[in-house]
């Protein structure tokens, strides 16, 4: 079946550290893949996509490169800013009839102190 | 703001009252998905409607749970009989009915459900 792995949080780091967060998935075909952010209080939003393998999706200085080969989808960044502090959710979405099925990980808490 | 609207942002309940959410997408988009989010856990999937058919369910939505969007724009969740264990995050998404389409959803603010 198809799933979303992310390492689990709370993840604590300074200010202007190296960000990695770590996603892996198991898929059938060829699925499109998705990082999405909530700020606290608010609601998802895209942070990034990709949607087929060795694509970079970028935004915010967030990176993540849809690695087939290791069927992973890892998230970067090079200097974290404390407006960073959110939960950051994986995703995944594959064809399924007339729409799409979209399978999410149980997201990791980002925490930057100044 | 063209993106998606949720109303009300916040609700507290008596166990046993109904509550109904509503949803505007995005105004060119023909698809409409309402998720459930409790803390520390990712959204889970209720009910998808493209226009105003509803083509999907989840059997997470119990029979105290009806959804509808009767000219296939707004929409709205009503559970009916609340309990505490309805208390969650009810998050509307919507997306393009597109061959380009990705699987990418619009989400809203999402509607916080308090059930005493």
């Amino acid at each position: 079946g198809n799933s979303v792995t992310q390492m689990e949080g709370p993840v604590t780091l300074s200010e202007e550290a190296f960000l990695t967060i770590n996603c892996t998935y198991t898929a059938t075909g060829y699925p499109s893949l998705f990082w999405y952010v909530q700020y606290p209080g608010e609601g998802l939003q895209l942070l990034l996509k990709a949607t087929k393998a060795d694509d970079k999706g970028s935004n915010k200085g967030f990176e993540a490169t849809y690695r087939k080969e290791t069927t992973s989808f890892h998230l970067e960044k090079g200097s974290v800013q404390v407006s960073d502090s959110a939960v950051y959710f994986c995703a995944l979405s594959v064809p399924m009839d007339s729409n799409y099925q979209l399978i999410w990980g149980a997201g990791t808490k980002l925490i930057i102190k100044p | 703001d063209t993106g998606v609207s949720q109303d009300p942002r916040h609700k507290i309940t008596k166990r046993g009252q109904n509550v109904t959410f509503r949803c505007d997408p995005i105004s060119e988009h023909n698809r409409l998905y309402w998720y459930r989010q409790t803390l520390g856990q990712g959204p889970e999937f209720l009910t998808y409607f493209q226009n105003e058919a509803q083509l999907e369910k989840s059997r997470l939505l119990s029979d105290r749970f009806s959804a509808e969007r009767p000219k296939g724009s707004f929409s709205t969740l009503e559970i009916q009989r609340t309990e505490q264990g309805d208390s969650a995050m009810y998050l509307c998404a919507s997306s393009p009915d597109s061959i380009l389409n990705t699987g990418e959803l619009f989400f809203g603010e999402g509607s916080r459900l308090t059930v005493l």
